[in-house]
């Protein structure tokens, strides 16, 4: 099974920071990558799918990179409604597997 | 608008079985793979079972293989996942997804709680 490690696991930042969470594979994802937010009681949403395609309906401060095992989630400035639990998600082969999450706190 | 409503979660002894529901509507369900996800208490998540847009393809985490069982009704639009020979490790919340490019999840439903206990 690939293995998904996320980075940092609890993150406190204020209103219109930049904020990265890393994620790396145990072997070569090929860049199929996709990165979701679950807010409390909610059903995750999909943000970023392929490595650096944004879903329909997600704002543009959203942004992401990587290849090979190497990952990331940007968010360019942060907003209070971007609160929640990050987690990264790997498609590239069976099981399909997710990081452990990122719970990313506004200061 | 595309709705996913799970249903069919309960308190349940180790052992027992318990059958989901997830009633789809708002898209062409027989065009879609579908997909159940789980998640533990205060934990991440797990892929749990795809199924084929025709039911025709399966595919299992290792943990539940033998145990669940993933099905759908293109008629009714409807995914099933019937769990047997449950386990305490098999409480957490049960989201259905919709599996978009054929494999991973774009929509998702509000998931129903499974507890297995005694």
């Amino acid at each position: 099974d690939i293995q998904m490690t996320q980075s940092p696991s609890l993150l406190s930042a204020s209103v219109g920071d930049r904020v990265t969470i890393n994620c790396k594979a145990s072997q070569n994802i090929n860049k199929y990558l996709n990165w979701y937010q679950q807010k409390l009681g909610e059903a995750p949403k999909l943000l970023i799918y392929n490595t650096n395609n944004l879903q329909t309906g997600i704002p543009s401060r959203f942004s992401g990179s990587g290849s090979g095992t190497d990952y990331t989630l940007t968010i360019s400035s942060l907003q209070p409604e971007d609160f929640g639990t990050y987690f990264c998600f790997q498609h590239n082969s069976w099981p399909l597997t997710f990081g452990s999450g990122t719970k990313l706190e506004i200061k | 608008e595309v709705q996913l409503v799970e249903s069919g979660g309960g308190l349940v002894q180790p052992g027992r079985s318990l059958k989901l529901s997830c009633a789809a509507s708002g898209f062409t369900f027989s065009d879609y793979n579908m997909a159940w996800v789980r998640q533990a208490p205060k934990k991440g998540l797990e892929w749990v079972a795809t199924i084929s847009y025709d039911g025709s393809s399966t595919y299992y985490r290792d943990s539940v293989k033998g145990r669940f069982t993933i099905s759908r009704d293109n008629a009714k639009s409807t995914l099933y996942l019937q769990m047997d020979s449950l386990r305490s490790e098999d409480t957490a919340t049960y989201y259905c997804a919709r599996a978009i490019a054929a494999i991973y999840f774009d929509y998702w439903g509000q998931g129903v709680m499974v507890t297995v206990s005694s």
